[in-house]
């Protein structure tokens, strides 16, 4: 059974940068048939596609969130990783790791306040 | 980016009888592959969400079969055959046929 497990600081100031790791269990982030994924629902609201990685390191990020976003993995930890810089309150949400779709994180909430 | 509108927003349902949420794309979700890449999740309340469909009528393993997902294009529909305790939540469709992927807003079920 594949698991993730998001991490992270759960408060961070605006303008500062917002980083999060995710560490996958039972499968492997070197899987050429997967890609590693980060979403996020604001408080109340709906979700919102934050960006996806392959193993190979090839990325794709949504391009309303582009300029801001840098998401890496690090195979040797079966990790995957998440840099949102500048945040604003806007970036308070509870941010989801996921592989593809089909398996989710129980997810992070991260709050942007002074 | 691809619109993803669900109706109804809220959805009291009794419990055994039916549900269905319908979800519109405002573009053609049929992928040069020939697939069309229109999920369902369920967010249970206080978890993360729980994919039900796939591919728009394909269920995840584990998902009980009185779920179902059809439609083609742009509309979609989920339905519950007999609803029970354990189904509500929040439903959402989700589009992975353009980047970025994309959510309709939800569809909330509760029991009457």
């Amino acid at each position: 059974q594949v698991q993730l497990q998001e991490s992270g600081p759960g408060l961070v100031k605006p303008s500062e940068t917002l980083s999060l790791t995710c560490t996958v269990s039972g499968g492997s982030v070197s899987s050429g048939s997967y890609y590693w994924s980060w979403i996020r629902q604001p408080p109340g609201k709906g979700l919102e596609w934050i960006g996806y990685i392959y193993y190979s390191g090839s990325t794709n990020y949504n391009p309303s969130l582009k300029s801001r976003v840098t998401i890496s993995v690090d195979t040797s930890k079966n990790q995957f990783s998440l840099k949102l810089s500048s945040v604003t309150a806007a970036d308070t949400a509870v941010y989801y790791c996921a592989r593809t779709s089909d398996y989710w994180g129980q997810g992070t909430l991260v709050t942007v306040s002074s | 980016d691809v619109v993803m509108t669900q109706s109804p927003l809220s959805l009291p349902v009794t419990l055994g009888q039916p549900a269905s949420i319908s979800c519109r794309s405002s573009q053609s979700l049929v992928h040069s592959d020939g697939n069309t890449y229109l999920n369902w999740f369920q967010q249970r309340p206080g978890q993360s969400p729980r994919r039900l469909i796939y591919k728009v009528s394909n269920r995840d393993s584990g998902v009980p079969d009185r779920f179902s997902g059809s439609g083609s294009g742009t509309d979609f529909t989920l339905k519950i055959s007999r609803v029970e305790a354990e189904d509500v939540g929040v439903y959402y469709c989700m589009q992975g046929t353009h980047w970025p992927g994309t959510f309709g807003g939800g569809t909330k079920v509760e029991i009457k």
